[in-house]
């Protein structure tokens, strides 16, 4: 039982480029998220989906874009990266509302 | 916002000792959970407190909720070097549920 896994766990980009990070998680849960971690500001949530075909804004989601086309999977697409999406990515998943979320052990992303 | 704050944002002690951490949030809430992150890993959930409860034990943990005060706080209790991580508080409200987090409290607990 693998959990939540993110890959890929590093990668450098240069500015413009595009990039997909891929969440999976074997736990049939219903609800998955995005989340960014950057130094003394907390984890922000980017986009989140409450099943399968859906997706939802977060706080901080100008930038990304994100599919869910099977439940266990879902996609972070950065399509022009910038400077300022340097950060550390964190995917989670629970069941439902009022469920612990486990998380994955995150990607580290750098826009040069 | 919901997003909760922790205080204080760092916190050290000996080992042996208890470690008291705290989390304000703004809006009503329907349960409130407490995560760890261990240095370059990803969160570990600890505790989750219903808007109902006040008060929760899990072994060397002790999280109380005041609804009034929109607050709740983490108690570790006989720290070990090994508790030496961040902690994080997430509130969650509405429909759906999505998570807020704060900033954190980084403990370190000196050997």
């Amino acid at each position: 039982n693998a959990g939540v896994t993110q890959t890929p766990k590093f990668r450098v980009l240069k500015t413009g480029q595009s990039m997909t990070l891929l969440c999976a998680q074997d736990m049939n849960h219903e609800y998955m998220y995005w989340y960014r971690q950057d130094p003394g500001m907390g984890l922000r949530l980017i986009h989140y989906s409450v099943g399968e075909g859906t997706t939802a804004k977060g706080e901080v989601p100008d930038g990304y874009n994100v599919s869910r086309l099977k439940k266990q999977n879902f996609l972070l697409g950065l399509e022009s990266a910038a400077p300022s999406q340097t950060s550390v990515y964190f995917c989670a998943s629970n069941q439902g509302p009022g469920t612990e979320a486990f998380f994955g052990q995150g990607t580290r992303l750098t826009v040069v | 916002s919901q997003q909760g704050e922790e205080d204080p944002q760092a916190l050290s002690i000996q080992e042996g000792e208890n470690a008291t951490m705290n989390c304000s949030y703004k809006t009503s809430i329907n349960n409130l959970q407490w995560y760890r992150q261990n240095s370059g890993r990803g969160l570990v959930h600890l505790i989750l407190i219903r808007s109902n409860e006040r008060e929760k034990h899990s072994g060397r943990l002790r999280v109380t909720l005041d609804t009034s005060k929109k607050s709740s706080s983490l108690l570790i209790t006989a720290s070990r070097a090994a508790d030496t991580a961040s902690y994080f508080c997430a509130t969650e409200a509405g429909n759906f549920n999505k998570f807020y987090f704060g900033s954190g409290t980084k403990l370190n607990v000196k050997p």
